[in-house]
């Protein structure tokens, strides 16, 4: 079963623009990670945040945290059409990672 | 730097046939994980192991099997193969004394493909 949710499952916008998406988590974790799937590839590893952090800056990508109410979000800046992705968040419960659906982000130049 | 190593990359069979997947992890690296993803799904966690033990087991079915050799690569055997089982099939790795990062790192993917 799914540990996440995300929304919005997709998002469409345009280069320069910011990009926002939220993901929900229902168990105590360890850790929240983000990671970015292009079309039937690898996954890529994004940012990693632990449950007693609020929010956390790596390059263009922004992450917060929020553990009173299970939830997440991730934002990346000025985006480029190389962001063109998926993006997954994963909850870390000491080991496994428990994914959500995912949202899919189109970049246009 | 090396990454995870996954083979084969493509791999298709027909039903009921077996297929054996294989993850070299990171070197250094103890802990691996699976994953199974189907088409437009998120990834499930299937098995992991530490130190060549299983130390956690998700929705894997009966069907397939794994485990983690001495020189920490770890091999994923399916039998009985089903169309559902068609799907792309992460490795992951770590390192259990890094817990600086707990970040797991994925491979490439082996695509299976179901016939």
């Amino acid at each position: 079963s799914q540990q996440g949710e995300e929304d919005p499952q997709a998002l469409s916008i345009q280069e320069g623009e910011n990009a926002t998406m939220n993901c929900s988590y229902k168990t105590s974790i360890n850790n929240l990670q983000w990671y970015r799937q292009n079309s039937g590839r690898g996954l890529v590893h994004l940012i990693l945040i632990r449950s007693n952090e609020r929010e956390k800056h790596s390059g263009r990508l922004r992450v917060t945290l929020d553990t009173s109410k299970k939830s997440s979000s991730l934002l990346i800046t000025a985006s480029r059409a190389a962001d063109t992705a998926s993006y997954f968040c994963a909850t870390d419960s000491w080991g496994k990672l428990q994914f959500g659906a995912g949202t899919q982000v189109v970049v246009t130049p | 730097a090396a990454g995870v190593i996954q083979s084969p990359r493509h791999l298709i069979k027909e039903k009921r046939e077996t297929a054996t997947l294989k993850c070299y992890p990171i070197p250094r690296h103890d802990t691996v994980y699976w994953y199974q993803q189907g088409p437009g799904q998120d990834p499930q966690f299937l098995i992991s192991f530490y130190e060549k033990m299983q130390s956690d087991k998700g929705s894997i079915p009966d069907r397939f099997s794994a485990q983690q050799f001495s020189d920490y690569h770890s091999e994923l055997n399916m039998s009985s193969l089903e169309l559902g089982d068609s799907a792309l099939y992460f490795c992951a790795s770590s390192s259990y004394l890094d817990r600086r990062t707990d970040t797991q790192y994925f491979g490439p993917g082996t695509r299976l493909t179901v016939l």
